[in-house]
């Protein structure tokens, strides 16, 4: 079983609708969860970081931890087509993954079309 | 603008070639990270460094090399032992302390001719 698991889609949404973004892990030491969004050929920019359990809300996204599940969410509400992109879900155990066991899932690649 | 640079962008190699990537931040991020990138396969650490003159390897450290002689600079040597190189390189960032996460540069592409 891998450490994290992420549906690589493709995902493809018309233009308004609302993105369901989902990552599973099997570490239950993981305590701080993060979201990057990845252009093609960019490097990933960091959308959301929390910590532990709970949700966290930033404009038009909202994260979501269920540590008793081991089940992260990224919901993307009235996406545009400037959201189409790859998703990265990463975790650690300790803060920020300085350690460097910063654990990345393979990335879901979301299409909103207009 | 504070931020992590990467060059060059697209590099090109020969069979049998060493070639080094930049990687430069000014964020006085004490550490800095390689991450290797391929189709389908997420990112993987490649090697990793916490303080000046000391650096970890990573999950798929063989046929890497790495140098931190500047707090500022974690340039990334892939060597001729290096058997599938083509990949998007990614380099990256953090302060480390509590509420703060990795940052990332723009990555160089390579590709073995």
């Amino acid at each position: 079983q891998k450490e994290v698991e992420q549906d690589p889609g493709p995902l493809s949404v018309p233009e308004g609708a609302i993105v369901s973004l989902n990552c599973t892990y099997s570490n239950s030491a993981f305590q701080y969860f993060m979201w990057y969004r990845q252009y093609s050929r960019k490097g990933p920019e960091l959308l959301m970081y929390t910590y532990s359990s709970g949700n966290k809300e930033d404009g038009r996204f909202t994260a979501q931890v269920d540590k008793s599940s081991k089940y992260i969410s990224l919901f993307i509400r009235d996406s545009q087509p400037s959201d189409s992109a790859t998703y990265l879900c990463a975790m650690s155990i300790d803060y920020g993954g300085s350690q460097g066991n910063l654990i990345f899932g393979k990335g879901t690649k979301l299409s909103v079309k207009p | 603008d504070g931020g992590i640079t990467q060059s060059p962008k697209y590099l090109f190699r020969k069979e049998g070639q060493n070639v080094t990537l930049s990687c430069e931040q000014n964020l006085n991020h004490d550490a800095m990270y390689w991450y290797r990138q391929d189709p389908g396969q997420g990112l993987r650490l490649i090697y990793y460094s916490q303080i000046v003159n000391d650096f970890q390897k990573g999950d798929i450290a063989e046929g890497y090399s790495v140098s931190r002689e500047k707090k500022e600079s974690f340039p990334l040597t892939v060597t001729s032992a290096q058997k599938n190189p083509t990949a998007f390189y990614l380099c990256a960032s953090t302060q480390g302390s509590r509420g703060n996460t990795i940052y990332f540069g723009e990555g160089s592409w390579l590709t073995v001719v």
